[in-house]
């Protein structure tokens, strides 16, 4: 069964205190991994995309990277408007694949000035 | 990055009553849209996947004959909570991919909160 598991659940950091966020996944032929945000009341806004083992991409304080069994969201020297729950999801390849993503629990975020 | 945009935002109806929700790809054509559903401090749950001039495809356990999906056009879903029930209070969320496919970004809508009385 295709599962993410993200870790931790909850996160709070000073300011300027970089960390890492982990998203494990099984998955049966990875299609893509996304990382998403989201704020309280709003939908998932697209963050990154990556495709391979190896890949990285980065958008300003954030660097994604992935490895065979899971992805890390990298945070550099964070401020507070990054506070948000960081959404991980998976798209599983093989017959019958039709495009859906299966999302991970999240990871919550909080940033103090 | 493609807008995808949810009408009605929030709705209160009353238990029993039909509630529907609109999800257009604003500058995109989307074959293929996907309704999720959120519940408070967790995570998505994909509902169905909806095809355009076809049926919807339901995820195990969800009630097609409770939640009512139509994908008329390339560009608007629709999703129809009938005799909705205090249970079916929850964040409802749409996507859709660009040209369709089945690869490459997901975008979500701003999301519908729906609370049954």
């Amino acid at each position: 069964e295709d599962q993410v598991t993200q870790s931790p659940e909850a996160l709070r950091l000073q300011e300027g205190e970089s960390s890492s966020l982990n998203c494990s996944y099984t998955v049966s032929g990875l299609r893509g991994l996304f990382w998403y945000r989201q704020d309280p009341g709003k939908g998932p806004e697209f963050l990154f995309t990556l495709y391979s083992a190896g890949e990285e991409k980065e958008k300003e304080r954030l660097k994604a990277t992935l490895t065979k069994k899971e992805s890390f969201l990298h945070i550099t020297a964070p401020k507070p408007e990054d506070s948000a729950t960081y959404l991980c999801a998976v798209q599983a390849g093989g017959s019958g694949n039709t495009g859906k993503l299966i999302f991970g629990q999240g990871t919550t975020l909080q940033v103090k000035p | 990055g493609a807008v995808v945009s949810q009408h009605p935002s929030r709705v209160i109806c009353k238990s029993g009553t039909s509630v529907k929700i609109e999800c257009r790809s604003l500058d995109f054509q989307a074959t293929t849209m996907f309704w999720y559903r959120q519940f408070p401090k967790q995570s998505l749950m994909l509902m169905a996947t909806s095809n355009e001039g076809s049926k919807a495809t339901y995820e195990q356990g969800v009630e097609k004959d409770k939640f009512l999906i139509n994908h008329a056009s390339l560009t608007l879903s629709t999703l129809t909570v009938t005799s909705a029930h205090p249970e079916d209070s929850s964040f409802y969320i749409c996507s859709a991919r660009d040209g369709g496919g089945f690869t490459g970004e997901l975008f979500f809508g701003e999301g519908s909160r729906l609370t049954v009385l």
